[in-house]
C-alpha cells in the first residue's frame, strides 16, 4: 500500500500569503495518478488539481501542483479567505488507492 | 457531464449491514476509462478510500475493509453498489461514491455524499 505523508499537518497563515502543501509517498507511482482535494465542513471535497499538476473545472490559477515520483507540492500563490480549509492528497495509481492525512490550513 | 448520486438507509443497526447504491448519470459504468470507488470520512478523521470495481468486474479494497466491504455493478442501470457487513459505529461516515480515471489524465469526479448513522 502506498502510504501518503502531508506536511505540515497544520499551517497557518494570513490572506496574501503563499501556501506550501507537501505530499511524500512511500514508494514511487505516475505522477499523472495524484490528485489534490480541498475539504470544508458539511461540504463534498473538491478536486483542485489531477494528474500532478492538471487544474481542474473552475479552479482559481492561484492553485498549482507539481511534483514526480514520490514528492508532490500543492502551492496556492496567494491565500484568500476561502482557502481556509483542510487539503488532501491522493494517489490513483497503485491498488489500493490511498488518501494522505490531510493539511490544515487555518486563519492566522 | 457526468454525475453520480449516492443513494441508501441513513440509518443502519449494529452488526447489519449498509448498502448504498452510486446511480450515475451522463457515463457508462461499462467504460474501460474509469474505476468506479467508493471512499468516506467518519466524524472528525480524514478521508478514506474504500474500494472500486472496473468495468471487466474486478475489485480491489481498502487492506482495513477487505474482510466487510463488496463493490458490485448493475450495468443495466448504470449503478455500483457498496455492501458494508457487520457495521459498528466506527462505520458511521459520510460515503461518497466516485469515478477515477484508468488512465489518470481526466478529472475525477465525486458524488455529493450521503450520511450513514450507525446506531440502535
Amino acid at each position: 500500500e502506498v502510504v501518503l505523508t502531508q506536511s505540515p499537518g497544520t499551517l497557518s497563515l494570513s490572506p496574501g500569503e503563499r501556501a506550501t502543501l507537501s505530499c511524500r509517498a512511500s514508494q514511487s507511482f505516475a505522477s499523472r495518478y495524484l490528485a489534490w482535494y480541498q475539504h470544508k465542513p458539511g461540504q463534498a471535497p473538491r478536486l483542485l488539481i489531477y494528474s500532478t499538476s492538471g487544474r481542474a473545472t473552475g479552479i482559481p490559477d492561484r492553485f498549482s501542483g507539481s511534483g514526480s515520483g514520490t514528492d508532490f507540492t500543492l502551492t496556492i500563490s496567494r491565500v484568500e479567505p476561502e482557502d481556509f480549509a483542510v487539503y488532501y492528497c491522493q494517489q490513483y495509481g497503485i491498488s489500493p488507492f490511498t488518501f494522505g492525512p490531510g493539511t490544515k490550513v487555518d486563519i492566522k | 457531464q457526468v454525475q453520480l448520486q449516492e443513494s441508501g438507509p441513513g440509518l443502519v443497526k449494529p452488526s447489519q449491514t449498509l448498502s448504498l447504491t452510486c446511480t450515475v448519470s451522463g457515463g457508462s459504468i461499462s467504460s474501460a476509462d474509469y474505476y468506479w470507488s467508493w471512499i468516506r470520512q467518519q466524524p472528525g478523521k480524514g478521508l478514506e478510500w474504500i474500494g472500486y470495481i472496473y468495468y471487466s468486474g474486478s475489485t480491489s479494497y481498502s487492506p482495513s475493509l477487505k474482510s466487510r466491504a463488496t463493490i458490485s455493478e448493475d450495468k443495466s442501470r448504470n449503478q455500483f453498489s457498496l455492501n458494508l457487513i457487520s457495521v459498528t459505529a466506527a462505520d458511521t461516515a459520510v460515503y461518497y461514491c466516485a469515478r477515477e480515471p484508468a488512465s489518470g489524465v481526466t478529472e475525477p469526479k465525486w458524488g455529493q455524499g450521503t450520511l450513514v448513522t450507525v446506531s440502535s
